[in-house]
């Protein structure tokens, strides 16, 4: 089956200790995105690739990257996590716009702790 | 700008009663508008989108929202709930940037469900 894939499902990392989440898929979406999700909070945008184009949050934190090597490969880079980094982080997919791709496919998330 | 309300943060329903969830929008355009579902510590999953057409949507699990312009509204509803419909709910609004579509979540349903 198509899917989104996250590895890993749950990360723990040091305070300040960079650490790199990665996103796969095998939908052939043009677009792939970064959600960060705070406990009891709805997802919230950080940024998004279109094709090779990259697309960040005006209010999304110096300290996230993002690096997209080819269609199916996505990661996210936190260079110097803060412990109110600890959050689930969700990639997604979808198709440009232009083709219709309005709906995005979620992967499982990765659980990130930050101690 | 794009915003969505779920009013209600907490539901509790009874196996087998009807469920409505609620949902409010502000966009100006035609909204393309979602719902989604995510169980404990899990991704997202679509339930069912509205784009255009006719206003009642079916999804999957034998959920159905209705869209009503007039109202700003897209509640989703589901005739006998099950105890697996236990969950998160979520209301999204697609709005497009920079080649792709960014989501806008409510802050969600929480949904239980006693047997």
């Amino acid at each position: 089956d198509a899917m989104v894939i996250q590895n890993p499902r749950y990360q723990v990392t040091q305070f300040g200790k960079p650490v790199t989440l990665s996103c796969s898929q095998t939908l052939n979406h043009n677009v792939m995105y970064w959600y960060q999700q705070k406990s009891s909070q709805a997802p919230k945008l950080l940024f998004h690739y279109y094709d090779k184009d990259f697309n960040n949050e005006a209010d999304t934190p110096d300290n996230f990257q993002s690096r997209r090597p080819n269609t199916s490969f996505c990661f996210l880079d936190i260079r110097s996590p803060g412990l109110g980094d600890a959050a689930m982080y969700l990639c997604a997919t979808s198709r440009a716009p232009g083709a219709g791709g309005y709906e995005q496919y979620f992967g499982p998330g990765t659980r990130l702790t930050v101690t | 700008a794009q915003s969505v309300t779920q009013p209600d943060i907490h539901i509790t329903v009874s196996e087998g009663a009807s469920l409505e969830l609620r949902c409010n929008y502000s966009y100006g355009a035609t909204p393309y508008l979602f719902w989604y579902v995510q169980s404990p510590g899990q991704g997202l999953q679509l339930l069912l989108k509205y784009f255009s057409g006719d206003t009642l949507v079916q999804g999957i699990k034998g959920f159905e929202a209705e869209f009503k312009r007039s109202q700003s509204s897209f509640n989703l509803r589901k005739p006998s709930v099950h105890w697996s419909d236990a969950a998160e709910y979520f209301c999204a609004v697609a709005t497009l940037t920079g080649g792709g579509n960014k989501l806008t979540f409510g802050t969600g349903t929480q949904l239980k469900v006693e047997l």
